[in-house]
């Protein structure tokens, strides 16, 4: 399975721009990039998927670099509610539909 | 559309107590999945189903078992609790007749084993 890596932990002001970063140097063709948050004691909340493609809905942008190898989720006016933990996930290939969820990267934006 | 349904909310078991953990959807999805998380910890997945009547083991089943006799509701049971057990645990679906689908989440349940 394609391997993650993402900064423990970002600061972002509210109203700013956040932006994370995740690293898929091991990415397949066939793989996509998602992104989950969880916000404190919650369950985990979809946010964005893509392939090769830049992506963006009514929560978030993804940026996936021409080489795949990596990724950025944009929060374009980051508020309190979007404190979380932020994780950024490779589908498996094939039929193996299990997401693996890593430590992801907590995000605390500040008024 | 309420989605993801777990119960119950919360739980404190004694060591040796059994209990089913209760997970119901209403999106008529065919994939479901069991986590657990601990403290400051990411999500490891304890079992999961591809359909009615079927089950598989995730990365941390032992001490676990579930049943998909229905395909709305996946059961999780813990046979004889143990203080190990105590965790925060998500139920999860997801469709499985699109490449790009994604999960759906309940709200969790806190079991604590004293």
């Amino acid at each position: 399975d394609a391997k993650t890596t993402q900064p423990p932990s970002m600061d972002c002001a509210e109203g700013r721009a956040a932006n994370l970063p995740c690293n898929h140097s091991t990415i397949s063709g066939n793989e996509y990039v998602y992104w989950y948050r969880q916000i404190h004691s919650q369950g985990p909340q979809y946010i964005i998927h893509g392939l090769k493609n830049n992506e963006t809905n009514e929560m978030a942008s993804l940026i996936i670099t021409e080489d795949r190898k990596s990724s950025t989720l944009i929060l374009p006016h980051a508020t309190l509610r979007d404190t979380a933990v932020y994780y950024c996930i490779v589908r498996p290939r094939g039929n193996d539909y299990k997401l693996s969820f890593g430590a992801g990267t907590t995000v605390t934006v500040r008024a | 559309n309420a989605g993801v349904t777990q119960t119950p909310k919360f739980r404190v078991l004694k060591t040796g107590q059994s209990m089913t953990l209760l997970c119901a959807q209403d999106m008529n999805h065919e994939y479901m999945y069991w986590y657990r998380q601990d403290p400051g910890m990411g999500l490891r997945l304890i079992h999961y189903s591809v359909g009615e009547g079927t089950t598989a083991k995730g990365e941390v089943p032992d001490g676990y078992n579930v049943s998909r006799l229905k395909k709305q509701n996946f059961l999780l049971g813990l046979e004889s609790a143990a203080p190990s057990q105590t965790s925060v645990y998500f139920c999860a679906s997801s469709s499985g007749d699109s490449p790009s689908r994604y999960y759906t989440f309940g709200s969790g349940t806190r079991l604590t084993v004293v």
